[in-house]
């Protein structure tokens, strides 16, 4: 089966901006998060899917959007990009988040990753 | 809000030989899941090991285990038997019962020395 795959690979902005980023889950999985990883840090949470529907949310400005489409596919978007935005993008998948659900099904595939540069 | 701390930058290892990364979290919830993932530099972030908190015992996936004291909020990786293809950036990770979210300690780097 194939992985979380993530659009593009690389990707060079200038500040203000925009940059869609895209992940597709692996098959089955119903859910997908977006981490940034920041050189030298471990990732931070932006966002979780599931459904369509957001289900979390980390401590990111509203410059950071994203949405889930039926084929459970994902967009993060983000507007009037800074110098600071630079950094790996990550998408996660995982088949259904949330309490009561199996561990397995928690567990969190990433993909390969983004990586922004803004210049 | 949970914390999870990786107080080990860098660790270096030769090869053949045992290494213990360290990693110390905080949080209020009682039902939560605990995950080491590493990752190498092509970047891919994979998962190597996972704890559910409410398993008193350790888990173990072939040379990986870990070490889960819950009331210490510890939770300590052992790789034995350390090979070449082990040297990338491990991550101690922490998931709220919700699912929703894991919050991922700073890393360390971790060398393997022929």
């Amino acid at each position: 089966d194939a992985g979380v795959t993530q659009s593009p690979t690389h990707l060079i902005k200038t500040r203000g901006q925009h940059v869609t980023l895209r992940c597709s889950p692996i098959s089955g999985h119903k859910s997908v998060s977006w981490y940034q990883q920041v050189l030298g840090q471990g990732p931070q949470f932006i966002f979780q899917y599931y459904e369509k529907e957001e289900r979390g949310r980390g401590n990111f400005p509203d410059r950071f959007s994203a949405r889930q489409f039926p084929n459970y596919s994902s967009e993060l978007n983000v507007n009037a990009l800074l110098l600071g935005d630079s950094a790996l993008y990550l998408c996660a998948s995982s088949r259904i988040p949330g309490q009561g659900a199996q561990p397995s099904y928690n567990e969190q595939f990433f993909g390969p990753g983004t990586r922004l540069t803004v210049l | 809000a949970q914390t999870v701390t990786q107080s080990q930058p860098e660790m270096s290892v030769q090869e053949a030989e045992t290494v213990t990364l360290s990693c110390t979290y905080d949080t209020s919830e009682n039902n939560y899941y605990l995950f080491w993932y590493k990752q190498p530099p092509s970047r891919q972030m994979i998962l190597v090991i996972r704890q559910e908190a409410y398993k008193q015992q350790n888990a173990t996936e072939n040379r990986f285990s870990v070490n889960f004291q819950k009331a210490a909020k510890s939770f300590s990786l052992k790789i034995s038997d350390s090979q070449l293809g082990d040297t990338a950036m491990y991550f101690c990770a922490f998931m709220n019962n919700a699912g929703n979210m894991l919050t991922f300690g700073g890393g360390t780097r971790l060398m393997v020395k022929p």
